[in-house]
């Protein structure tokens, strides 16, 4: 099955910088990659995703990259705002199924 | 559209005691997730529907774990009995495959068994 490393664990910033978040997958067949927004007793929320026919998709301040010949894409976070601070989680589809297969977290603070 | 619904937000209990999870999915959304989040396992994905049959449930960690679909607007997660290493916050998403693999969480539930 599919496999998704992320890094780093832990994250801080100073407001006004960017942030980059990297994951990894296993599956050279995965084709859809989320990415989530975790705040403090809530649940995660979809902040942006890529499909694998594209390289770089931008929503405002954050922006994803795929490099799917080394199975890798990132999170980027640009202007950092204390409001982004949170956990964000990257995921990787299943092929052939609709399972989403989640990184472990990466805690974003930003320093005011 | 209200989101996808969960309910209790909260429950405590003691171990050995029965325990429902209720999630109400987006409408129109035909897949259904349970996910259990820890600090240890992080979110693990338990079970998922869809057109409200059970596809996988390769991750429901053991028989005291079940869960049904009942229509399409519904869908439980029961434990019993309960026991303190259940403690977790319970997540369902859905989601419809026709348009996306995006998959769309509720709030949760934060069990606790004590």
């Amino acid at each position: 099955g599919e496999n998704v490393e992320q890094h780093p664990s832990t994250l801080s910033v100073q407001e006004g910088d960017s942030a980059v978040i990297k994951c990894t997958y296993s599956d050279s067949a995965s084709n859809y990659f989320p990415w989530y927004k975790q705040e403090l007793g809530k649940g995660p929320q979809l902040i942006i995703d890529i499909r694998s026919n594209v390289g770089e998709k931008k929503d405002q301040r954050i922006a994803v990259t795929l490099n799917k010949t080394a199975k890798h894409f990132s999170l980027h976070i640009t202007e950092t705002q204390p409001e982004d601070s949170a956990v964000y989680f990257c995921a990787a589809n299943n092929f052939g199924n609709e399972k989403l297969t989640f990184g472990t977290g990466t805690r974003l603070t930003i320093i005011p | 559209d209200a989101g996808v619904i969960q309910s209790p937000r909260h429950e405590v209990t003691e171990m050995g005691q029965e325990v429902t999870l209720r999630c109400k999915p987006i409408s129109g959304h035909n897949s259904l997730f349970w996910y259990r989040q820890t600090m240890m396992r992080g979110l693990e994905l338990l079970i998922y529907f869809n057109n409200n049959v059970p596809i996988d449930d390769s991750g429901m960690p053991e028989d005291r774990f079940s869960a049904k679909m009942p229509n399409a607007s519904f869908s439980t997660l029961k434990i019993q009995p309960s026991e303190p290493r259940d403690s977790a916050v319970y997540f369902c998403a859905s989601g419809s495959r026709l348009a996306t693999d995006t998959q769309y969480f509720g709030p949760g539930t934060r069990l606790t068994v004590l």
